[in-house]
């Protein structure tokens, strides 16, 4: 059991350039979600997604995109990256039950720089 | 506004020394309440959480927190403290209606002194 399993760990881009971050889950949860997190902001959640074919926008979605095809797989696009950008990125997911335990189990992250 | 505030960005403690980690939360539902940690590269994991019932919660690695809803605070203490809690270490604030979304505070370092 991998848990929340993010790819690359490490990138830089180049300004105007795109790149997708993978991030996959293997404890059947049905919500997972997108984060960055900026030295000395916390974490600020950019999308995020409650079961398969449906997302919605978190507090910072301008800049990016996610699509979720299936309950394991939660990809994050950049199409046209900014300096603004660079931060690391960090997946998460929970299963939401009944009683409304929401325990969110992070990825590693992904640091990303553009340039 | 829903918020999550911790006032101290930066701790140092000698190790064995008692450690309080301070957040206070402004949020219009009833709340759910997390305290994470990060190691240096590493994601978030979770140290405890605060759903309902007993608002004194047990948590992994000897860490406890309480949860004063008249103070919105949701404090996290540790009796003695090690050498490997040295981390920054996270509150955050949901609630059941929130589609599972949590706020972050903006975390709070913490230094261990030999």
């Amino acid at each position: 059991n991998a848990g929340v399993t993010q790819t690359p760990k490490f990138r830089i881009l180049k300004i105007g350039q795109s790149m997708t971050l993978q991030c996959t889950q293997d404890m059947n949860h049905n919500y997972m979600y997108w984060y960055r997190q900026d030295p000395g902001m916390g974490l600020k959640l950019i999308y995020y997604s409650v079961g398969a074919g449906i997302t919605d926008k978190g507090e910072v979605p301008n800049g990016y995109n996610v699509s979720r095809s299936t309950t394991e797989d939660f990809p994050l696009r950049l199409e046209l990256a900014a300096p603004s950008q660079t931060s690391v990125y960090f997946c998460a997911s929970s299963h939401r039950a009944s009683g409304g335990t929401d325990t969110q189990y992070f990825g590693p992250g992904t640091r990303l720089t553009v340039l | 506004a829903q918020s999550v505030t911790q006032p101290d960005i930066h701790i140092t403690v000698s190790e064995g020394a008692s450690l309080e980690l301070r957040c206070n939360y402004s949020y219009g539902a009833t709340p759910y309440l997390f305290w994470y940690v990060q190691s240096p590269g590493q994601g978030l994991q979770l140290l405890l959480k605060y759903f309902s019932g007993d608002t004194l919660v047990q948590g992994i690695k000897g860490f406890e927190a309480e949860f004063k809803r008249s103070q919105s605070s949701f404090n996290l203490r540790k009796p003695s403290v090690h050498w490997s809690d040295a981390a920054e270490y996270f509150c955050a604030v949901g609630s059941y209606n929130q589609g599972g979304k949590l706020i972050f505070g903006q975390g709070t370092e913490l230094s261990v002194k030999p």
